[in-house]
């Protein structure tokens, strides 16, 4: 079966500081991933897709950075954090022949 | 381009009631339409969707949604919540592949749902 890890859960940093997060996926090839970050009350948007390893399209200009090193695994990266990339993070996958996306539990992302 | 809008950004209702979430799309071309539920400090769970077929698509737990391609909706309803229907919902849309996107979905805002006693 299919599944979809993001580690940590939560992550206080502080201004300034960098930031990784990691996403990995299990048992399937080739996956579409995502990143997407969730504001309260503001939906979720994508920041991140890709669609192989080093294939990295960015849906918004910001601070942050994406990474596929590996098939299955997604990094979302920041030199330097601001207070305005607090949220939550999701990471998602698509299989390539369906539609629908699967998310991870998600990161908790506070920065003060 | 698509975009997906969510009427209610709070519905409250009581346990055993009816409840109608609504969701509205624009597109120009034929979409997939999903509804995701999340539990609070988790991540996103799909609840049911609709790609061909039928155009009432129905969940394990009690949920259905019906596509109407005329009134560009896609509302979710069940007859009878349960206090653990309490969470938020997001209606979806997808475009499928187009020049690239790879299946990127849209998303309404969200509806949080909360079931009284």
């Amino acid at each position: 079966s299919q599944t979809i890890h993001q580690w940590p859960a939560t992550l206080v940093q502080p201004v300034g500081s960098p930031l990784s997060l990691e996403c990995t996926v299990e048992g399937t090839s080739n996956p579409n991933l995502y990143w997407y970050r969730q504001a309260a009350g503001r939906g979720l948007q994508l920041l991140f897709y890709s669609v192989g390893i080093g294939q990295i399209s960015s849906e918004v200009p910001q601070n942050l950075s994406a990474s596929r090193p590996q098939d299955r695994q997604f990094i979302l990266s920041s030199k330097k954090l601001l207070l305005s990339d607090s949220g939550f993070y999701l990471c998602a996958y698509g299989t390539g022949y369906a539609y629908e996306q699967y998310f991870g539990p998600g990161t908790r992302l506070t920065v003060t | 381009a698509q975009s997906v809008t969510q009427l209610d950004s709070q519905v409250p209702v009581f346990e055993e009631a009816p409840v109608e979430l609504r969701c509205n799309y624009s597109s120009s071309v034929s979409v997939y339409l999903f509804w995701y539920v999340q539990y609070p400090n988790q991540g996103l769970q799909l609840l049911l969707k609709y790609l061909s077929g039928s155009t009432l698509v129905e969940s394990i737990n009690g949920f259905e949604a019906e596509f109407n391609k005329s009134q560009t909706s896609f509302h979710l309803r069940k007859p009878s919540v349960h206090i653990s229907d309490t969470a938020e919902y997001f209606c979806a849309v997808s475009e499928g592949y187009s020049g690239g996107s790879n299946y990127k979905l849209t998303f309404g805002k969200g509806t949080l749902l909360t079931v009284n006693p």
